[in-house]
């Protein structure tokens, strides 16, 4: 069963402007991890952000976690045309070792 | 320094046959997981390798089996394939003992059941 839920499901914007997607999960976790895949390929590991942080930043990546309300959300400032791909939240909690996943967010970057 | 690899990158099987996928972690990674990928939805958790023995298990029936060898490297077995079992299998590899650490993926096996 699939613990996260992205929203919105797809999102088309222009090139250069930003991108922000939300993921909310039900239970208690250790950190939250967003991933991004190309085309049904692989997954590349973005960012990890635990459960004592609130904010993480990566290059053009910012990352929020409010564990009251369950819930982040990715931002991705001044969009490229190379961001188009699909973005999918997992968490882990400490009571065992696999990541569940949400559906994922599609993204689309228009030139 | 390589990184996660599977092979074969795809495969077409029949209702009924049995298939291994494999992989090879990524340098110095002790710990590899299993995912199912349908269309459109997010990875399903299959089962994690470590120290050569099954440490969890997502909710996937005994079909699904798996291996690691000394090397860390893996095989997924899923015998009497199902038309349900299309899909992407993508491997992951990790560090310390996998638990909440980051993942690193293969590019993944495309399985369609005919």
């Amino acid at each position: 069963s699939q613990q996260g839920e992205e929203d919105p499901q797809a999102l088309s914007i222009q090139e250069g402007e930003n991108a922000t997607m939300n993921c909310s999960y039900k239970t208690s976790i250790n950190n939250l991890q967003w991933y991004r895949q190309n085309s049904g390929r692989g997954l590349v590991h973005l960012i990890l952000i635990r459960s004592n942080e609130r904010e993480k930043h990566s290059g053009r990546l910012r990352v929020t976690l409010d564990t009251s309300k369950k819930s982040s959300s990715l931002l991705i400032t001044a969009s490229r045309a190379a961001d188009t791909a699909s973005y999918f939240c997992a968490t882990s909690a400490d009571s065992n070792y696999q990541l569940i996943w949400g559906a994922g967010t599609k993204l689309i970057i228009k030139p | 320094d390589a990184g996660v690899t599977q092979s074969p990158t795809h495969l077409i099987k029949t209702r009924g046959q049995q298939v291994t996928l494999r992989c090879s972690p990524k340098s110095g990674h002790d710990t590899v997981s299993w995912y199912q990928q349908a269309l459109g939805q997010g990875p399903q958790f299959i089962f994690q390798y470590y120290e050569e023995e099954e440490r969890q298990r997502g909710n996937f029936p005994d079909r699904f089996s798996g291996h690691q060898f000394p090397n860390y490297s893996s095989e997924l077995n899923v015998n009497a394939l199902l038309l349900g079992d299309s899909a992407l299998y993508l491997c992951a590899s990790s560090l310390v003992q996998g638990r909440g650490y980051e993942q690193y993926f293969g590019p993944g096996t495309r399985l369609t059941v005919t």
